[in-house]
């Protein structure tokens, strides 16, 4: 597709149940990104990937936080034993490095998590 | 995690009026990005700045990277309904050859009357 495409768009959990985000990042992109956006706030950094390594995780939350992107394409976001506070919009964005470091994040639509 | 402070948190202004909204940072930024973030959709860039100082424009839109490099500011002029959106910064440390994680702001909810 021409975009990043994620899914589920909504995703309705009992607390204490696993969820997994998909992510399709556009074709070729080497980079790829999740984000973390709660109600009324701007996203935050979760995780980075270049190709298949997964280079920086220090903004996951917790160690129930897992994300993996085992052919350097599509990447999946999973967290265990969901709990209220993970209710938030999961972002996911990827880009192609520039020499001179002006690549552009471009954002898929999100998938809403609601853990009740 | 950290989020840069954006100000007006909303705005509410008729059609045909200038904008104005600004984004402040306890640290140093390389990069200053404004993005744009429709109801159920993920954020869309508008404009990039890469150097201090530098004045950015694209179309009705008019952006500043801050001397300090901790600020950055964003006009829009002669707003139109469309332009109703959130609209946020982000900064980046940007690095050649590799990408690099976004810093966002609080974000500036705006409204736009007829």
């Amino acid at each position: 597709g021409a975009g990043v495409s994620q899914s589920p768009r909504y995703k309705v959990a009992k607390r204490g149940q696993d969820v997994a985000l998909r992510c399709d990042p556009i074709s070729g992109h080497v980079s790829l990104f999740w984000y973390q956006q709660a109600l009324g706030q701007g996203p935050e950094f979760l995780t980075y990937f270049q190709n298949e390594a997964q280079l920086d995780k220090s903004g996951l939350p917790s160690d129930r936080f897992f994300a993996e992107r085992p052919e350097g394409s599509v990447s999946t976001l999973k967290i265990q034993r969901t709990q209220q506070e993970d209710s938030a919009v999961y972002l996911c964005a990827s880009s192609q490095p520039r020499d001179r470091g002006s690549e552009t994040q471009y954002f898929g639509p999100g998938t809403r998590l609601l853990v009740l | 995690g950290q989020q840069l402070n954006q100000s007006p948190q909303s705005m509410f202004i008729q059609e045909g009026e200038d904008v104005s909204m600004n984004c402040t940072s306890s640290s140093i930024f390389n990069t200053w990005l404004w993005y744009k973030q429709d109801p159920g959709e993920g954020p869309v860039l508008l404009i990039a700045l890469y150097k201090a100082g530098e004045l950015t424009s694209n179309g009705r839109l008019t952006a500043q990277f801050g001397i300090t490099r901790k600020d950055s500011f964003l006009n829009i002029s002669a707003s139109i309904p469309s332009d109703v959106g959130i609209y946020f910064c982000a900064g980046r440390i940007a690095r050649a050859g590799t990408a690099s994680k976004l810093t966002f702001g609080t974000g500036t909810r705006l409204q736009v009357t007829l």
